[in-house]
């Protein structure tokens, strides 16, 4: 079975630019994560969908942060203009159902703001 | 805001020790669950917990749950030099039991 797939590994951008990641879950999993991870602290919870729909943004900068998920499957998540504190990483998770067992990460994308 | 809070922030140990190491949480939860993040790499899961639970254990892993005091502990026994890296607890609140809140994590050096 095929993981969590994300793209690019690493980026690297000037501050007031904009960037895009990628997400492709497991198959059939119906909830997508996004978490941000500050180097040393913990994943913080961005947006979470559930199929297409949004179950949570509660946590997500929307003046900079957006996301989707058109069809249900794939997600991208866009940051316009970046700001230096924008540097991270950007973890994508999936599970088979909300509120239910394990999340499946990808690999993470490094974000590096200069 | 971190659900979460594990405890001791980085612990170095000799292989073959064991490792423990603690979660405390603020909300009523439905269940908690132990994750692994290897330097650079994505989380991997290690083990869940449900609320009516009080132990769990997965190979050289035990897993404590006190909800009275909204605590967890990982133990892991005969460390290797393979289980360095960092260790989080991760929790549903009750009240929103499909969000799942991250604590900050305890960085685990084994030493050879």
């Amino acid at each position: 079975e095929a993981g969590v797939a994300q793209s690019p590994r690493y980026k690297i951008i000037e501050k007031r630019q904009s960037v895009a990641f990628w997400c492709n879950p497991i198959s059939g999993h119906a909830t997508l994560y996004w978490y941000q991870q500050i180097l040393g602290q913990g994943p913080k919870l961005l947006i979470q969908f559930q199929n297409n729909g949004v179950v949570d943004d509660s946590q997500l900068p929307k003046d900079r942060f957006s996301a989707e998920r058109l069809k249900g499957v794939d997600s991208t998540l866009k940051i316009q203009p970046a700001k230096l504190e924008d540097s991270a990483v950007y973890l994508c998770a999936s599970s088979p159902q909300q509120g239910v067992g394990e999340l499946f990460f990808g690999e993470g994308s490094r974000l590096t703001v200069l | 805001s971190q659900q979460g809070e594990e405890d001791p922030q980085a612990l170095s140990i000799q292989e073959g020790e064991n490792a423990t190491m603690n979660c405390s949480y603020k909300t009523s939860i439905n269940n908690l669950q132990w994750y692994r993040q290897n330097s650079g790499r994505g989380l991997v899961h290690l083990i869940l917990i449900r609320s009516n639970e009080r132990e769990k254990h997965s190979g050289r892993l035990r897993v404590t749950l006190d909800t009275s005091k909204k605590s967890s502990s990982l133990l892991i026994t005969a460390s290797r030099a393979a289980d360095t890296a960092s260790y989080f607890c991760a929790t549903d609140a009750y009240s929103s039991a499909s969000k799942i809140i991250f604590g900050s994590g305890t960085r685990l050096s084994i030493r050879p």
